[in-house]
């Protein structure tokens, strides 16, 4: 691995079921971040992580929730997806949590609820 | 309210030079962000200004006036490869990144 991989590439659901949405970095980053980013729209963070163990709310977390069991993984998961929902999602990870470096950015998952 | 302004489209020549603007209104400012978006791709990093001027690097400088709340992205001698979305982004009090919707930049030979 080299870098950050998400998987999967792309999902259709149903809305109302669960989907967890897989993010794994090998660069050691501390910080770790979930966007989404709509037609029209900025980015926007639903959660974050500045290390392992620890989680935080962004701007759009209702629907999301996230876990970080160590420093490489940084799973999503909608619990009950919705239509609104239908999104690109970007996991992305930085050195450090203190908004000046350089952020690094998995390929995307491209999901639509149905 | 925090608000981060860029032009939606921009279109120039191969071979010219082109800026593009960004405009902020944040809770507290730590530095301003470019990143480089391909149509399907993830963002890349262009650029950080924390501090008035201009930065450059390569084909590509940023400037800042925090006074203003302003920034641009100036890309010279353009490239057909240089059409992507270009997106602002400002790292707040609270370290959290918010981002501009992204010009997009359409390159014509």
């Amino acid at each position: 691995i080299a870098g950050i991989t998400q998987a999967p590439t792309s999902q259709i659901l149903a809305a109302g079921r669960r989907m967890t949405l897989r993010c794994t970095q090998d660069m050691r980053h501390n910080a770790m971040y979930w966007y989404r980013q709509d037609l029209g729209l900025g980015l926007r963070l639903i959660h974050y992580s500045n290390t392992a163990g620890t989680t935080g709310k962004g701007e759009v977390p209702d629907g999301y929730s996230v876990s970080r069991a160590n420093t490489d993984d940084f799973p999503l998961t909608l619990a009950s997806a919705v239509p609104s929902q239908t999104s690109v999602y970007f996991c992305a990870s930085s050195k450090t949590s203190g908004g000046v470096d350089e952020q690094f950015f998995g390929p995307g998952t491209r999901l639509t609820v149905l | 309210g925090q608000n981060i302004d860029q032009p939606t489209e921009m279109t120039a020549t191969e071979g010219a030079i082109v800026q593009i603007n960004c405009t902020y209104q944040t809770s507290g400012f730590n530095g301003l962000f470019w990143y480089q978006q391909h149509a399907g791709e993830a963002p890349t990093f262009l650029s950080y200004n924390v501090l008035d001027g201009l930065e450059e690097k390569g084909r590509f400088s940023s400037f800042l006036s925090r006074s203003k709340g302003y920034s641009y992205l100036l890309l010279k001698e353009l490239q057909m490869k240089d059409s992507a979305s270009y997106l602002c982004a400002v790292s707040e009090s609270n370290y959290q990144l918010i981002w501009g919707a992204g010009t997009k930049l359409i390159i014509k030979p």
